[in-house]
């Protein structure tokens, strides 16, 4: 049982460059998120989705766009790279919507340089 | 809004010694409580969780006790092993919202 697959695990970019992590999960889950991890600051949630089709803004959304088409895929887009976005990105997959005690299923992250 | 703050580390142990890594929390409702654990290199995995006032959730040696009259949600176990040197994360969610809020982080090395 795969989980949470990201890709690619490495990248550098350089400013400017566009880009797209790919996230799938065989769990059949309805809800997928991306966050980004930067020291000190933790996990701050950039998209969201709730259902095949649907797309929500999180905390940090700017910069990025996102997309699920199909109920495994969950795809972060980076249009024109910026040094700041240089960080370590996490996806997540969930059955339900939080609360009940449901927890996260997490990728192994995908580090991001932008030089 | 939610949130939570965790203590900032980085913690370093010697091998058998005691861990305490406090959580404290806000939220509105009653949320749900997480411990997380990340080892090196690796995602988020879940190590023990809490549901409701009181309920203490326990995983590998580690527990934590969800107290609601003091808004906090402290990991510990009694007897650290240089395997548990990882960043550890608290973290909420509520039945009203769409997402986990975590704490920052924090890290823990175990020194033999």
């Amino acid at each position: 049982n795969a989980g949470v697959t990201q890709t690619p695990k490495f990248r550098v970019l350089k400013t400017g460059q566009s880009m797209t992590l790919l996230c799938a999960q065989d769990m059949n889950h309805e809800y997928m998120y991306w966050y980004r991890q930067d020291p000190g600051m933790g996990l701050r949630l950039i998209h969201y989705s709730v259902g095949e089709g649907t797309t929500a803004k999180g905390e940090v959304p700017d910069g990025y766009n996102v997309s699920r088409l199909k109920k495994q895929n969950f795809l972060l887009g980076l249009e024109s790279a910026a040094p700041s976005q240089t960080s370590v990105y996490f996806c997540a997959s969930s059955y339900r919507r939080t609360g009940g005690g449901y927890g996260y299923t997490f990728g192994s992250g995908t580090r991001l340089t932008v030089v | 809004g939610d949130s939570v703050t965790q203590m900032e580390g980085p913690v370093t142990l010697s091998e058998e010694a005691f861990l305490t890594i406090n959580c404290t929390y806000t939220a509105t409702g009653y949320p749900s409580l997480f411990w997380y654990v990340q080892y090196p290199g690796e995602g988020l995995q879940l190590l023990l969780k809490a549901t409701k006032a009181d309920d203490k959730g326990s995983n590998k040696g580690f527990e934590a006790t969800y107290r609601k009259e003091t808004t906090s949600f402290h990991l510990e176990k009694g007897s650290v092993q240089v395997s548990d040197s990882a960043v550890y994360f608290c973290a909420l969610s509520t039945n009203t919202g769409n997402q986990f809020y975590f704490g920052t982080g924090t890290s823990l090395t175990v020194i033999p």
